[in-house]
């Protein structure tokens, strides 16, 4: 099956500081990457949908320029949490999605998420 | 958006066949209903999705009512390592395949 992979698996800065993750589809290529953040005990959240070569779409709520989404390849999206504070500490989670037919028929696959926790 | 609505949580033996249950009174015609699970520190994971027919998928099976407002998964055999939150989605072209995560279902599994 498809792989997503995510690096690194943990990180733990100093606030204030900026944490970069990425996200790579590691035998297929994805034209359209989701972000999400999951805190403690809750669901998944979407925060961005970044499509390669063009600007991510942000959900409502979520601050573009604090979250700083690159989509340079088909094959890698990186999310950059900038200027990070210990609110911003949580579960980041990336999919890629497999077209298969429609988007209501494709299926996402997910990285193994980024526990991330600023200090 | 048309959502769903899961029970908090189920438990089950090994080796039993588990039903988890999940209500989408509103669907739409065109909604997909999807189902993904995560386990315990880990992202999600694709486990199967159907639109009218009954699916079958070396997971699990997907059971959907005839009125499409509900629909079952089904696990023939729980293993301990089938323990995870079961989210059951609905997905629609016009939402760009986004996916909307309700609270799941916890399904724990006793040895």
């Amino acid at each position: 099956g498809a792989v997503v992979s995510q690096h690194p698996s943990w990180v733990i800065c100093k606030s204030g500081t900026s944490v970069k993750i990425e996200c790579r589809s590691l035998d297929f290529q994805a034209t359209t990457m989701f972000w999400y953040r999951q805190f403690p005990k809750q669901s998944l959240m979407l925060m961005a949908t970044s499509n390669e070569g063009s600007k991510a779409t942000y959900e409502q709520g979520v601050e573009k320029d604090k979250f700083l989404i690159n989509h340079a390849s088909l094959t890698l999206s990186t999310l950059t949490v900038t200027s990070a504070h210990p609110e911003d500490s949580s579960f980041y989670i990336c999919s890629a999605r497999i077209p298969s037919g429609g988007p209501s028929t494709d299926t996402q696959y997910f990285g193994p998420g980024t526990r991330l926790t600023v200090l | 958006d048309a959502k769903t609505t899961q029970p908090n949580s189920m438990e089950s033996n090994e080796e039993e066949p588990v039903h988890l249950p999940c209500n989408h009174s509103t669907i739409s015609g065109t909604d997909y209903i999807h189902w993904y699970r995560q386990l315990p520190s880990q992202g999600p994971e694709y486990v199967i999705h159907g639109l009218t027919s009954n699916v079958n998928n070396r997971m699990a099976s997907l059971a959907i009512a005839e009125d499409r407002k509900s629909s079952t998964l089904i696990l023939h055999r729980a293993t301990l390592r089938d323990a995870a939150v079961y989210y059951c989605i609905l997905v629609n072209n016009n939402a760009g395949n986004m996916l909307t995560f309700g609270g799941g279902t916890r399904l724990m599994v006793k040895p």
